[in-house]
C-alpha cells in the first residue's frame, strides 16, 4: 500500500539534544512538507520541497533543519535552538501542480523534551 | 487576525444530528478548499476538496463554498459516532504555492450514541 511513514511514534528527549525525525513516503510525490501541530493552533508550515535537493522555510523554520536528498525521504532535525520544541509533528506530500494540491500526511510523531 | 479563522469548539451532538461546521478566512487569494478529519492520535486525512464558489456533496458529507463572503462550510448528514475526530480545514491560492495550505485550529466534535 502507498502511503507516508513517520517514525518513531513517540520520542523523548533533555532539551540540548538534537533529533532527527524520519520521514518516508512511497506515493512517488514529488512535494514534501513537515507541519507542526500544537493545541488550538492548528497546522503551521515548518519546511516544505517540491524538488530533489532543493527545500525552502514554512513560517516557522527556526530551530529546525531539513534536507532532500532522496525523493523518497525528508528528514527533519529539531535543533537545541528551537525554543519549545515539544509538539506532533506531521509529514505530508503532494504531486506537483499548479492548483494547490490535497496533501496525504503521515501518522506523525508526539516528541517531548524535558 | 488570522487568515483562517475556526470555531474550536468543542462540539457535541446526538447520533443522527445535522453537524455544521465553519471557517472564515480574509486573503481573497484562496481558490482551493479543503476538509481533513484527524482522528486522536492519527495524521489528517482528506474528506472534501473543492475549488472556487459552490456545493460539492460525497455521500453524508457536504462542502460549501462561498467566496463572496469568505465563509466555508462542511455539513455532515445523519451523524455517526464514528465521526467524531477533530475537522481541520485548509485552504490554498495555487499557482507557484503548490501544496502550501494554510489551516483553521480544528474543530473538536463528538457525536454520543
Amino acid at each position: 500500500d502507498g502511503g507516508i511513514t513517520q517514525s518513531p511514534k513517540y520520542l523523548f528527549r533533555k532539551e540540548g539534544q538534537n533529533v532527527t525525525l524520519s520521514c518516508e513516503q512511497n506515493l512517488n510525490h514529488d512535494a514534501m512538507y513537515w507541519y507542526r501541530q500544537d493545541p488550538g493552533q492548528g497546522l503551521r508550515l515548518i519546511y516544505y520541497s517540491q524538488i530533489v535537493n532543493d527545500f525552502q522555510k514554512g513560517d516557522i523554520a527556526e530551530g529546525y533543519s531539513v534536507s532532500r536528498e532522496k525523493k523518497e525521504s525528508f528528514p527533519l532535525t529539531v535543533t537545541s535552538a528551537q525554543k519549545n520544541p515539544t509538539a506532533f509533528y506531521l509529514c505530508a506530500s503532494s504531486i506537483n501542480e499548479q492548483g494547490a494540491s490535497p496533501l496525504h500526511f503521515g501518522n506523525g510523531t508526539r516528541l517531548t523534551v524535558t | 487576525q488570522k487568515e483562517v479563522e475556526q470555531d474550536p469548539g468543542p462540539l457535541s451532538v446526538p447520533e443522527g444530528a445535522i453537524v455544521s461546521l465553519n471557517c472564515t478566512y480574509s486573503n481573497s487569494a484562496f481558490q482551493y478548499f479543503m476538509w481533513y478529519r484527524q482522528y486522536s492520535r492519527k495524521g489528517p486525512e482528506l474528506l472534501m476538496y473543492t475549488y472556487s464558489s459552490g456545493n460539492k456533496e460525497d455521500g453524508r458529507f457536504t462542502a460549501q463554498v462561498d467566496k463572496s463572503s469568505k465563509y466555508i462550510s462542511l455539513f455532515i448528514r445523519d451523524s455517526q459516532p464514528s465521526d467524531s475526530a477533530t475537522y481541520l480545514c485548509a485552504m490554498g491560492s495555487g499557482g507557484t504555492s503548490y501544496g502550501k495550505l494554510t489551516f483553521g485550529q480544528g474543530t473538536i466534535l463528538t457525536v454520543h450514541p
